[in-house]
């Protein structure tokens, strides 16, 4: 595909559940990220992903959050245990470098998440 | 740490007005800023990166400009149509190359 594309697009789960949300970057791309949307709120970073170098996960929220990129390309972001203030949209975003180098960042749809 | 803010939080306008919607960043140590359109529930559509050499960006109706030293950049739309109605966000990106954002700017461009 020619954009960024996650999965699911909404997901409703009950409190206390894991749930797995899957972003596949535009191919070629070393940066990926992964931001939160709260209703009303600001994008709020969660983790950033460049080339084979370790994560910057300084926005991770709490130790039930956690992220991989699996072979510099497909992303997938964990939620153990869910509870209902991780209701929000999840947003990916990728760039052919890093966001500093100059290059655009590309998102995609997103991942609404509703914790029940 | 950088923080981006957002003047005004919202704005209603007659079509064919011109606007500028307004971004401010504490640490004038970027690289870039972009500006991104998001339409309800959708994601964010870039829609201008400037470069922390460059002072503006043209594309169409809209022109983006960038004041490092003060901390600024706007947004200028020319002759607003309603089909600009959407939350425009502006993203700082610096050392750590993680954009950091503002809450946006919610317009509604009404005929």
């Amino acid at each position: 595909g020619a954009g960024v594309s996650q999965s699911p697009s909404n997901k409703v789960t009950e409190k206390g559940k894991d749930v797995e949300l899957r972003c596949d970057p535009i191919s070629g791309h070393t940066a990926l990220y992964w931001y939160r949307q709260s209703l009303g709120q600001g994008l709020e970073f969660l983790i950033y992903f460049q080339g084979n170098s370790a994560p910057d996960k300084s926005g991770l929220p709490s130790d039930r959050f956690s992220a991989e990129r699996t072979g510099g390309s497909v992303s997938t972001l964990t939620i153990q245990r869910t509870q209902q203030e991780d209701s929000a949209v999840y947003l990916c975003a990728s760039s052919p470098a890093g966001g500093g180098s100059g290059n655009t960042i590309y998102f995609g749809e997103g991942s609404w998440l509703t914790v029940v | 740490k950088q923080e981006v803010t957002q003047i005004p939080a919202a704005l209603s306008v007659p079509e064919g007005e011109n606007l500028v919607l307004n971004c401010s960043f504490t640490d004038s140590a970027i690289y870039n800023l972009q500006w991104f359109r998001q339409d309800p529930g959708k994601g964010l559509t870039s829609l201008l990166l400037i470069q922390s050499s460059q002072r503006e960006q043209t594309s169409g109706r809209l022109n983006a400009s960038l004041d490092k030293s003060s901390g600024r950049s706007t947004l200028y739309i020319a002759a607003s149509q309603p089909g600009d109605s959407a939350t425009y966000l502006c993203a700082a990106s610096g050392g750590s190359y993680i954009p950091t954002f503002g809450r946006g700017t919610s317009l509604i461009v009404h005929p």
